[in-house]
């Protein structure tokens, strides 16, 4: 029972446009959303998060947009760049606190000059 | 400066071997973890420890024992290696259980048992 689904396992965008990453949970009870970037070899690091009592958070070139009531969050990234090209988590929890994040299986992000 | 480091980086192994996996963190965090990343690349939390308390345990077969010395290491010890075992393993920390910022992983264990 999958509860946090990246139903794209891959997305391919051309340098300077958008890349729109999407997530979909099952479960009411998260209220705070996190994405991650994973390179190659790499652990996961840490992108952006938002919380449930908002419906967007931006930072830079990366936002992100939730909607509750259809139990949907996307990330944004404008314009896109090629050192952007990685595979990109969202995660989810119950409670502010990252006390255990739930994943969904990835994106593959590529960029294309 | 490495700052969750995982030792090794790469695991071959037979079944039904015994196998350790270290993890360090100089990043002065409260909590540590163990993720599995499984074969449909989903990562799945096994253990959480804060302050060497152990806070998570996910329904992981009890061949998985954590140690945690003390609050910068959290180490994995498997017992009787299955084939169902081969996996990433990616240790994270915290700087506290209730966080917002988020883990910082480190680079992951591939496990292989062949």
């Amino acid at each position: 029972d999958q509860q946090v689904k990246q139903n794209s396992p891959s997305l391919s965008v051309q340098e300077g446009r958008i890349s729109i990453l999407n997530c979909d949970y099952t479960n009411s009870m998260f209220d705070y959303f996190l994405w991650y970037k994973k390179y190659p070899a790499e652990g996961p690091t840490f992108l952006i998060s938002i919380s449930s009592i908002k419906d967007k958070n931006e930072d830079g070139r990366f936002t992100v947009f939730l909607n509750k009531s259809a139990k949907h969050l996307s990330l944004h990234i404008v314009p896109s760049q090629p050192g952007d090209s990685a595979v990109y988590f969202c995660a989810a929890s119950v409670g502010q606190g990252a006390q255990k994040l739930v994943f969904g299986q990835g994106t593959r992000l590529t960029i294309n000059p | 400066d490495t700052a969750v480091s995982q030792t090794p980086k790469y695991l071959v192994t037979q079944m039904g071997n015994d196998k350790s996996i270290k993890c360090e963190q100089n990043l002065g965090h409260d909590t540590m973890y163990w993720y599995k990343q499984d074969s449909k690349k989903f990562l799945k939390i096994m253990f959480s420890y804060n302050n060497k308390e152990l806070i998570i345990n996910e329904t992981v077969p009890n061949r998985f024992s954590p140690k945690s010395p003390d609050k910068a290491h959290l180490n994995l010890h498997i017992n009787s290696l299955e084939l169902g075992d081969s996996a990433v393993y990616f240790c994270a920390s915290s700087p506290q259980l209730f966080s917002n910022y988020g883990y910082t992983f480190g680079s992951g264990t591939r496990l292989t048992v062949v």
